[in-house]
Parts: C-alpha cells; sequence; structure tokens
C-alpha cells in the first residue's frame, strides 16, 4: 500500500531564499508523482507531473526531481516570492497499476517579504 | 478556455439527509475523479471515471457513497443519510487521459459540506 509522507509540514522563509521541499514514497513501483499547490479554500493546481522514465521536470521557478530507488522526490522552488505562500502536496499511484493516487499531507510555505 | 466546475459551492446540511454534489468537467476530458479532503486528513481519493469503462470505486468509505457521470461528461456525487463525519471539502478533477498516459488532472474549487 503505498504511503506518501512530506516534511516537513510548514516551512517559513524570507523572500528571495531558494527553499527545497520532500516527498517520500513506499512503493517505489511508481509511473509518475504529480506536485500540486492549493491555496486557502480553492482547488488544487497542478505544478509538474514527473513520469517514471524522468529524474526531473522544470518549470520556471520551479524544478522538481524524481528517485524511485530511493523513494524520494523534492520540489526546489528558487527565489522564493510571497505570492508562492501556499501549501505545496505531492501524490504518487496507489500501487498496482491504480489511477488511485495517495496524497501526502502537504507543506505549508510562507514566504515573508 | 472554462475550467472544471462545482455545485454548490457550500452545502450545509442536517445528520440523516441526502445530498448532491455536482462536477462539470472540463469539455472532452475523459478522466474524471473525486476526492475528499478533511481536517488534517489530507486528500483521500473517492472514484474515478475513465470513457466508458467501469468506474474505479475503491476509494468510497461507504456504501451511502455513490457516483455518476452522465454522457461521459457532468458527473454526480451523492451521499445518502449524511454523517458528521461526512464534513469535508468534496473535490473534483478531469484530465484528458488518465495518470498511466501522464494526463495531468485539473482541478474544481470544490464544494465544503458541512453536516449538523
Amino acid at each position: 500500500k503505498q504511503e506518501v509522507t512530506q516534511i516537513p509540514a510548514a516551512l517559513s522563509v524570507p523572500e528571495g531564499e531558494n527553499l527545497v521541499l520532500n516527498c517520500s514514497f513506499t512503493d517505489s513501483a511508481i509511473y509518475n508523482l504529480q506536485w500540486f499547490r492549493q491555496d486557502p479554500g480553492k482547488g488544487l493546481t497542478s505544478l509538474l507531473l514527473i513520469q517514471s522514465s524522468q529524474r526531473e521536470q522544470t518549470s520556471g521557478r520551479l524544478n522538481a526531481s524524481l528517485d524511485k530507488s530511493s523513494g524520494r522526490s523534492t520540489l526546489y522552488i528558487a527565489a522564493s516570492q510571497p505570492g508562492d505562500s501556499a501549501t505545496y502536496l505531492c501524490a504518487g499511484p496507489s500501487g498496482g497499476g491504480s489511477e488511485k493516487l495517495v496524497f501526502g499531507k502537504g507543506t505549508k510555505l510562507t514566504v515573508n517579504p | 478556455g472554462a475550467g472544471v466546475s462545482q455545485s454548490p459551492s457550500n452545502k450545509v446540511t442536517e445528520k440523516g439527509k441526502d445530498v448532491e454534489l455536482r462536477c462539470d468537467p472540463i469539455s472532452g476530458h475523459t478522466a474524471l475523479y473525486w476526492y475528499r479532503q478533511s481536517l488534517g486528513q489530507g486528500l483521500e481519493f473517492l472514484i474515478y471515471f475513465q470513457g466508458n469503462s467501469a468506474p474505479d470505486k475503491s476509494g468510497l468509505p461507504s456504501d451511502r457513497f455513490s457516483a455518476e457521470r452522465t454522457g461521459g461528461s457532468v458527473s454526480t456525487l451523492t451521499i445518502q443519510r449524511t454523517q458528521q463525519e461526512d464534513s469535508a471539502v468534496y473535490l473534483c478533477a478531469s484530465s484528458p487521459a488518465g495518470r498511466k498516459r501522464g494526463g495531468t488532472q485539473y482541478f474544481g474549487p470544490g464544494t465544503r459540506l458541512t453536516v449538523l
């Protein structure tokens, strides 16, 4: 059974700092892993989707990596801005080829101006 | 273009009543997912529809929960005899393809359900 863990649960940084959010998963037989952003009272916005054949994906100031052998993924945010403040969630398939997604509980990021 | 929409945005009901939550996916998206987000519990998968295939209902927590997707488009999640533990935000997502084919999921704003 897939379990997804995110550390830390909350993170507060000053504006401009580079930061890394961590995600670990127990079932390494994943076909992809996805990072989302959730703003208070709103739905999720997909940030990056990494296929199992890829090691990383980049979008603007965001870079996500995937290491299946170690069961880890990281989301790197460069030059953080106050507008990056949100909860970041990672999710992977539950296993067995299922479409069912298992989410971590998220990291709440606060970027202070 | 229009994103995923959900209605109502908020629903307050009394314990024991039935509720229906609606999801309008992005036009042309073949995959549709329902999730539940409870305070302190994180996001929980409920059900997945893909085209005309039988839905994956493995995440539904009890037989009080059911969902339909009519004409491969609009979906309705029904909760019968609501209980206080059903209180949560119910999120719908759609995708142009299943995740195994690299389909990114696009989420609606959610319906906040409160059972008194």
